[in-house]
């Protein structure tokens, strides 16, 4: 069973827009967010992440929008750039369990000149 | 300053043997991760140890163990392997045990496995 559904699977946006990531989840439980940006042949990086205490988090061009209600939170990246062009992952996780992260299968992101 | 290294950075193994990959967390961090990540996939989580025991087990095979040495170095060991174990096998590693504000889980760059 999945518990962090991710949409879309693929995005491509042109230089300048803005590029948006979705993520649903089912625990409850979670509370702690994170988006990871993995480039080819490499680690997932941290990017930004959230706790379910604020609804907004912004980082320079990267926003996280949470909403508890309707457990989901997505990802804005403002301004995108031919250098965002990456494979992004949300995650989710209960911090006060054993810390492990849940992903969801990755959106695939394209920023065309 | 060095981030989380891993070895061997590629390999090819034959179904049925077995394999050991070797993680180095950063300096001063205590917890260890190791995450499976197959082509297309999120990371899955394997295991993660803290002080040197195991905090966590995701849900795979007995096939998989791994441990952490009092240097807060980790092995990740997979036995009797399969062609469905090809993946990116990444560590990662923190300060402490459960992620959060202040506790940042930082990935290294993966081993590279290959089961033919």
């Amino acid at each position: 069973q999945q518990q962090v559904k991710q949409s879309p699977q693929s995005l491509i946006v042109q230089k300048g827009g803005i590029s948006i990531i979705n993520c649903a989840y089912e625990n409850t439980a979670f509370d702690y967010f994170p988006w990871y940006q993995q480039f080819p042949g490499k680690g997932p990086a941290l990017l930004i992440a959230i706790r379910p205490d604020v609804s907004e988090k912004k980082e320079g061009r990267f926003t996280i929008s949470f909403n508890k209600s309707a457990k989901q939170f997505s990802l804005h990246i403002m301004d995108s750039q031919p250098g965002d062009s990456a494979t992004y992952f949300c995650a989710a996780s209960n911090g006060g369990s054993q810390g492990n992260l849940i992903f969801g299968k990755g959106t695939k992101l394209s920023v065309k000149p | 300053d060095a981030g989380v290294t891993q070895s061997p950075t590629h390999l090819i193994k034959t179904r049925g043997q077995h394999v050991t990959l070797r993680c180095s967390p950063i300096s001063g961090h205590k917890s260890v991760s190791w995450y499976q990540q197959v082509l297309g996939q999120g990371p899955q989580f394997i295991f993660q140890y803290y002080e040197k025991e195991e905090r966590g087990r995701g849900n795979f095979p007995d096939r998989f163990s791994a441990r952490q040495f009092p240097n807060y170095s980790s092995e990740l060991n997979v036995n009797a392997l399969l062609l469905g174990d090809s993946a990116l096998y990444l560590c990662a590693s923190s300060l402490s045990q459960g992620p959060g504000s202040g506790n940042t889980i930082y990935f290294g760059e993966g081993s590279w496995l290959t089961v033919v």
